[in-house]
Formats: C-alpha cells, structure tokens, sequence
C-alpha cells in the first residue's frame, strides 16, 4: 500500500514564482491536510478538508491556495513563492468516524521547498 | 490555539523514564500524540478520548486529564529508539470534523 503520496520531494523556487505539491491517499480516507514544519515551530495547519467538496483554513494559510480535486486528491498552490515559505510540506489523511474523535493521521514523506 | 508541551527537550539514558505534557488553553475532547524521528514524517502513537479510552499501537502509556485540559505520554524503560521529536495535536472544538493543530513538539534524545 502507498499510504500518501507527495510530489514533488524537493524544489527549488524563485521568489514570485508558483508551483502546486500534490498529495494522493490510497485509503479512502474522507479527511485531508497540508501542515508545514519549521524549526521549532512544530506543525501548523494550513488548509484542510474535511471530506470531498469543502476545503477550510487552517492556522498560517495567507499565500497559500487549495484543491480537493477528488476523495483522493488535495493540491496545495503557491501563487506567488516567498523565501518566508521556505519550508517542509507535509500532507496528511485521516478517516472520520461519525460522531467520534477517532482517526489517526497518516503523513506523507514530506516535500522541501526551499524559496531564493 | 495551539497546544503547549513541556519540556521543549529531554535528554535520557537507557533504560530511563520521561513524561511529556501537553495543555490547552481550551477544551479537550481528544488528543492525540505522534513520533517523529529526524528527516521524516511523524507517525502515530496513540489517541485519547473523553471519558479515558485509549487507542493506540505501541506499549507507550498516556493520560488525559479534562477537567485540567491537558494529557501527559509517559515513556517508561526508554529504548535508544524512542530517540525523536514527540507530537500533541488536539481538535480546535467538539467537532471532530475540525482542525486538528498541534503543539511545538518535545525532542527527546536517549543515550546509551
């Protein structure tokens, strides 16, 4: 089983430019995620969806867009790349219980974008 | 707003104990904690549930305690391999269908 899947690993952008990280699950779950990871920071939210069709903000999404494209798939764009977003992307699925707090998250391996 | 762990790092030897904490400043309906080792994603360990119910993989106990809004991991005998950063990440509300933010993590280091 692939879990989630993330593309690209790595990129290198300029200031200004765009590029969207796409991330895949294979395990139907309903609930997806983009956190970034800084030194220090821990993991913040950027955007999430809770099931197919909504899409919501999550902690730090100013510069940032998503697409839940399908049940599978949830893209993350920059639009205009700056150093400050210089950082390791990870994308996340859980299944929802109806009405429980359950649901494990499962993590891609991360994407580095790294912005000059 | 996101969650608070302490200590921010911890040092151990073989075969010693740890406990990380995690608070809240709002109410607790879950919590969850994760692992993550250098250079890759963060794993699962366990969720805590309302009213005490544990669900989890690894023989690595925790607390949750939601009158005090705050939940504790306890890593007893600690194996080289518990080596890592350590995740809380709580539900910002009741509805499970809502952002699940995390805190700042807790790099816990263990020497032979």
């Amino acid at each position: 089983n692939a879990g989630v899947t993330q593309t690209p690993k790595f990129q290198v952008l300029k200031t200004g430019q765009s590029m969207t990280l796409q991330c895949a699950q294979d395990m139907n779950h309903n609930s997806m995620y983009w956190y970034r990871q800084d030194p220090g920071m821990g993991l913040r939210l950027i955007y999430y969806s809770a099931s197919e069709g909504t899409t919501d903000k999550g902690e730090v999404p100013n510069g940032y867009n998503v697409s839940r494209l399908n049940k599978r798939e949830f893209s993350l764009r920059l639009e205009s790349a700056a150093p400050s977003q210089t950082s390791v992307y990870f994308c996340a699925s859980r299944l929802l219980g109806a009405g429980a707090h359950t649901g494990e998250l499962f993590f891609g391996e991360g994407s580095r974008l790294t912005v000059l | 707003q996101q969650p608070v762990q302490s200590p921010q790092a911890v040092i151990l030897r073989e075969g010693e104990d740890a406990v990380i904490n995690c608070s809240s400043s709002k109410a607790l309906y879950s919590v969850h904690w994760y692992r993550q080792k250098h250079g890759e994603a963060p794993v699962f360990l366990m969720i805590l549930l309302k009213g005490g119910e544990q669900k989890g993989h690894e023989k690595i106990s925790a607390s949750f305690n939601e009158k005090k809004q705050q939940s504790s991991l306890y890593l007893t005998a600690s194996q080289l391999s518990y080596s890592g950063t350590y995740f809380c990440g709580a539900l910002d509300g009741s509805s499970n269908t809502g952002k699940l933010i995390f805190g700042q993590g807790t790099t816990l280091q263990v020497k032979p």
